[in-house]
């Protein structure tokens, strides 16, 4: 069963308009959520964790559990937001990857 | 420090071969992850280890192993390949498990291609 799913393939966003990347989850226990992000020929990163509750780059993304969703969020799209943004579960077992958003942000 | 390296970057097998490939963690992590990425799958988990013990594992064939070495170096092998084994290969190494919800740190894969 899909436990993370990220329904935008493909999203694009004028410079300087919000951009909401979304993500749902399944899983019945505590999850742990976390948003990687993959640049253009750099490898897979970290940009943040739920359990932080911090702001990286301008996004943040809050854990809605009555939602199961954990949406990533930015105000102003920036050019260098332009990637590919993964959410992933931790169950404590493993993690599970959504199949990614790619971002692109329109001079 | 340096960054989890993979070897090698680049493999091309034939069906029916079988295929090691490498991973070396950031010195001082002594977890590795192993994921399978795909355009249409996305990244699967396929084992965790920790301390040369598999901790974890994803839902592939047995054809699919790997193990830990004492310098928690890890190896993935597959076995008899298949065409739709052709995907990226990534690593990533922890300081723990995921079950101490440790930052992974990915290294940059291996393609491996089977024709």
């Amino acid at each position: 069963a899909q436990r993370v799913t990220q329904p935008e393939k493909l999203l694009s966003v004028f410079k300087g308009a919000p951009v909401e990347l979304k993500c749902n989850y399944s899983y019945s226990g505590s999850p742990e959520l976390f948003w990687y992000v993959q640049y253009s020929r750099q490898r897979l990163q970290l940009l943040l964790r739920h359990i932080s509750r911090e702001s990286i780059k301008g996004f943040t993304a809050d854990l809605n559990k009555g939602e199961t969703s954990f949406h990533l969020k930015k105000p102003f799209a920036q050019e260098e937001d332009s990637a590919m943004y993964y959410c992933a579960l931790n169950t404590g077992n493993q993690f599970y990857f959504g199949t990614g958003t790619s971002l692109t942000v329109i001079p | 420090k340096a960054g989890v390296t993979q070897t090698p970057r680049y493999l091309i097998k034939t069906r029916g071969q079988q295929v090691t490939l490498s991973c070396s963690p950031i010195s001082g992590h002594r977890s590795v992850s192993w994921y399978q990425q795909t355009p249409g799958q996305g990244l699967q988990f396929l084992f965790e280890y920790f301390s040369e013990t598999q901790r974890n594992k994803g839902n592939f064939p047995g054809r699919f192993s790997g193990r830990q070495f004492s310098n928690s170096r890890s190896e993935m092998n597959v076995s008899t390949l298949e065409l739709g084994d052709s995907a990226l290969y990534l690593c990533a190494s922890s300081l723990g498990t995921s079950g101490n919800s440790y930052e992974q740190y990915f290294g940059p894969g291996t393609r491996l291609t089977v024709t």
